[in-house]
């Protein structure tokens, strides 16, 4: 069976450091992968898509960048955090046309 | 743009109650609608999904509508219990396997 995780569930992070959050999934080859943020009180939001290696689409501009150095390996990045990256960040990964699968999250904290 | 609206933001209950959660969307081109489950710091659980050709789906004590002409879908929960108590999202899904969220209603189920 197919298995998505992210790590670490929880992180604080002073302003102005750097950011890396993974996302790997298990049990499927060639998924489409995805990262989500969800703010305080709001919905979530696409940031990131990714239907190949190294294959990236920005649904937003920001202070963020992804990549897929493998094919079930999503990273998220930044390189200095502003106050405004705080959240909840989501991964998904569906197969084509399939119903997205999500992770358990990490809660980001910038002080 | 699509945007996805869900009304009420919080709905507090007594248990036993049955209630309707309620979600519009703007643009009726989508190819389908699904309801997910978050509970508090954790990731999505997908609990309907209706084809854009569909009019409901129904699994146990959940129903879902979907009226895609008007662009409104309801899930209805009956007979409400506390493990119900979470935030419910509904998500349309456009072209390319991107899904565009709402902001959620905050469910409390009282016993």
């Amino acid at each position: 069976s197919q298995t998505i995780h992210q790590w670490p569930a929880t992180l604080v992070q002073p302003v102005g450091s750097p950011l890396s959050l993974e996302c790997t999934v298990e049990g499927t080859s060639n998924p489409n992968l995805y990262w989500y943020r969800q703010a305080a009180g709001r919905g979530l939001q696409l940031l990131f898509y990714s239907v190949g290696i190294g294959q990236i689409s920005s649904e937003v501009p920001q202070n963020l960048s992804a990549s897929r150095p493998q094919d079930r390996q999503f990273i998220l990045s930044s390189k200095k955090l502003l106050l405004s990256d705080s959240g909840f960040y989501l991964c998904a990964w569906s197969a084509q046309g399939q119903p997205q699968h999500f992770g358990d999250g990490t809660r980001l904290s910038i002080l | 743009k699509q945007e996805v609206t869900q009304i009420p933001a919080a709905l507090s209950v007594p248990e036993g109650e049955n209630l309707v959660l309620n979600c519009s969307f703007t643009d009726s081109a989508i190819y389908n609608l699904q309801w997910f489950r978050q509970d508090p710091g954790k990731g999505l659980t997908s609990l309907l999904l209706i084809q854009s050709s569909q009019r409901e789906q129904t699994s146990g004590r959940l129903n879902a509508s979907l009226d895609k002409s008007s662009g409104r879908s309801t899930l209805y929960i009956a007979a409400s219990q506390p493990g119900d108590s979470a935030t419910y999202l509904c998500a349309v899904r456009r072209a390319g396997n991107m899904l565009t969220f709402g902001g959620g209603t905050r469910l409390m189920v009282k016993p």
